[in-house]
């Protein structure tokens, strides 16, 4: 039983570029959710997705933004890269059951932005 | 505004001995606060919840006391383990689904 699985694990990119991350919850999961780590601090929430639509929004900016597919599978956009979006980038997956809070998290993708 | 916070970035704990960290929160409205353990370049991985109808969730080697009136939990580890050398990050789960994270505390056992 694969557990969360992100793609990928390290990238780099430049000022103003655009990226892409990605995701696949714990099978029989169907909501997922994206948080940033910065160095030192713990992670932050940036958005929920269930059943394709965006359910709730951290405190990010717009350039932040995110798609959920049929298979529950999902994808982190980030515009206009700015030096301060370097962190580690870590999707989670949990059930859309609000009686179980546990979320199991993937390793993460580690952007720097140069 | 902080909702959460560990105070303490790191402890040093003897190997056998207990590891005691701990975690304040401000806003009283939740469902459960959770403990993740953060190994480098891994996830976090889930530890132990406790309900905010309890005092006190045990599993194994860790229980977590929560002290309502103080907005105060800690998570025991005993006897701690050089493998438990990690981050430790306190959560809050509100309705909404999503996660709250402390700074997090750097756990170090030595043998």
């Amino acid at each position: 039983d694969a557990g969360v699985t992100q793609s990928p694990t390290h990238l780099i990119k430049t000022r103003g570029q655009q990226v892409t991350l990605r995701c696949s919850p714990k099978s029989g999961h169907d909501t997922v959710s994206w948080y940033q780590q910065a160095l030192g601090q713990g992670p932050q929430f940036i958005f929920q997705y269930y059943e394709e639509e965006e359910r709730q929004r951290g405190n990010f900016p717009d350039r932040f933004s995110g798609h959920q597919f049929p298979n529950y599978s999902s994808e982190l956009n980030v515009n206009a890269l700015l030096l301060g979006d370097s962190a580690l980038y870590l999707c989670a997956s949990s059930l859309w059951d609000r009686d179980n809070p546990e979320a199991f998290f993937g390793q993460g993708t580690r952007l720097t932005v140069v | 505004d902080q909702q959460v916070k560990q105070n303490s970035p790191s402890l040093s704990v003897q190997e056998g001995r207990i590891s005691i960290l701990n975690c304040d929160y401000t806003n009283s409205m939740f469902d459960y606060f959770l403990w993740y353990k953060k190994y480098p370049a891994e996830g976090p991985t889930f530890l132990i919840s406790i309900s905010s109808i309890k005092d006190k969730n045990e599993d194994g080697r860790f229980t977590v006391f929560l002290n309502k009136s103080a907005k105060h939990l800690s998570l025991h580890i005993v006897p701690s383990q050089p493998g438990d050398s990690a981050v430790y990050f306190c959560a809050k789960y509100n309705q909404g689904g999503k996660l709250i994270f402390g700074q997090g505390t750097e756990l170090s056992v030595k043998p």
